[in-house]
């Protein structure tokens, strides 16, 4: 089945700073790449996605870049806000309805 | 707010009973899927089901069960409960396109405790 690594498990920064999160997975058939923010004491919520048919996407100070070919992808937030500061979860599809498989996470600190 | 309802959001019970988790989709969506997160650790999926089937297994365990029903909500039933099934539980459900990927959205989970 699928296999996805996330790195790293927690990264700090300072307020204003850029943070990059990556991830690889192991089933080349995965297809979606989804970005989860966890809140303490919430659901996950859909941050961002990619579809393999692209290769970045950019929706105001986040970004997921995708490489096909390495299977992996990265999640980056620019100009980092202490409200940014969760766990993010990376995740892999590999047919529409499937199940979204999970890394492990990454607890995000933001600094003021 | 997701649209994805769960509850209880708070269930406390003792080894060995059985308890149940509720969850309403968001309004259309056929697809419910049940994942377990333990103390600092990813989501781990349990099972799927997509219009009252059935739809795919993961490590989900015996004593672990689920239905959704004609309405489509769903339930997870978890009996001869141990210490180590404390847990966040959540619901995401999707829609199901023939032609396209759809995203899933999370409730607020139900977080169990064993004592």
């Amino acid at each position: 089945g699928e296999n996805v690594e996330q790195h790293p498990s927690t990264l700090s920064v300072q307020e204003g700073d850029s943070a990059v999160i990556k991830c690889t997975y192991s089933d080349s058939a995965s297809n979606y790449f989804p970005w989860y923010k966890q809140e303490l004491g919430k659901g996950p919520q859909l941050i961002i996605d990619i579809r393999s048919n692209v290769g970045e996407k950019k929706d105001q100070r986040i970004a997921v870049t995708l490489n096909k070919t390495a299977k992996h992808f990265s999640l980056h937030i620019t100009e980092t806000q202490p409200e940014d500061s969760a766990v993010y979860f990376c995740a892999a599809r590999r047919t529409s309805g499937s199940r979204l498989t999970f890394g492990e996470g990454t607890q995000l600190t933001v600094n003021p | 707010d997701s649209g994805v309802t769960q509850t209880p959001k708070h269930l406390i019970t003792a080894t060995g009973q059985r308890v149940t988790l509720r969850c309403s989709p968001r309004s259309g969506d056929l697809s419910v899927y049940w994942y377990q997160q333990s103390l600092d650790q990813g989501l781990q999926f349990l099972i799927q089901y997509y219009n009252g089937e059935e739809r795919a297994k993961g490590n989900i365990l015996e004593r672990f069960s689920a239905q959704q029903f004609p309405d489509l909500h769903s339930e997870l039933n978890l009996s001869s409960l141990e210490l180590g099934d404390s847990a966040l539980y959540f619901c995401a459900s999707s829609v199901v396109a023939r032609t396209g990927d759809t995203e899933a959205f999370f409730g607020q989970g139900t977080r169990l405790t064993v004592v």
